[in-house]
């Protein structure tokens, strides 16, 4: 137990669906990241969070949506999504963005878009 | 952030020292090192990070070299449930704290 909780654990969708996945922390952090972890390839940072407000947002195309409502709380929400996004997708946190301490990850979901 | 070069697997008997080595020859004066390992399945787990001087706590030691062009992950006594992928990073202290994973060393502890 990191924490870190993600919802749904295993999630099956088609290419014209609408879904999100949600992370919560209960660590009182202030940073929160999406991960993605396609198989045979090494996890990506898809987005970084400091307090509600993206700071980085790395080249992820606009079909991944994320939503920060606040600092516990972080949504990923998905759309016409493609088979190649199937993938893990994981939540972590630090305390802050600029933090040199650990991140935190959840047990992540697991996507299969068909 | 400095890139990171680790063997792609490694065995490791039950009950010995799984010693994980880790180049980063380019790494700068302020980058930290980091060790997360991920078990089949599951989200990364933190394990120990260091800037120059040696580590340890509960789960493992760092060992970095005086000149900091690599570092040894070293889990003193393996057991099965240490079977993991077990990824090296470095990354800037005082920058955003993003890591950026590589492939890591699959180690694999057999009894």
């Amino acid at each position: 137990e990191t924490g870190v909780t993600q919802t749904p654990r295993h999630l099956v969708m088609g290419m014209t669906n609408k879904k999100s996945l949600k992370c919560e922390q209960h660590l009182g952090h202030n940073a929160m990241y999406w991960y993605k972890q396609s198989a045979k390839k090494p996890l990506e940072l898809m987005f970084v969070y400091s307090l509600e407000e993206r700071v980085e947002n790395n080249s992820v195309p606009s079909r991944f949506s994320p939503e920060c409502p606040n600092s516990s709380h972080l949504f990923l929400h998905l759309h016409t999504l493609q088979p190649e996004d199937s993938a893990l997708y994981l939540c972590a946190s630090s305390q802050d963005v600029t933090h040199t301490g650990e991140l935190f990850f959840g047990e992540g979901s697991r996507l299969t878009v068909l | 952030d400095a890139k990171t070069t680790q063997p792609t697997s490694m065995d490791c008997a039950e009950g010995r020292a799984a010693n994980l080595p880790c180049n980063h020859s380019t790494i700068s004066g302020n980058e930290y090192v980091y060790w997360y390992r991920q078990i089949h399945s599951q989200g990364p787990q933190y394990i120990i990070h260091g800037l120059k001087n040696n580590e340890t706590n509960e789960m493992a030691s760092l060992i970095i070299t005086e000149d900091r062009k690599s570092s040894t992950l070293i889990l003193p006594h393996a057991t099965l449930r240490d079977t993991a992928v077990y990824y090296c990073i470095v990354r800037v202290g005082g920058g955003y704290n993003k890591l950026i994973f590589g492939a890591g060393t699959r180690l694999a502890v057999h009894p």
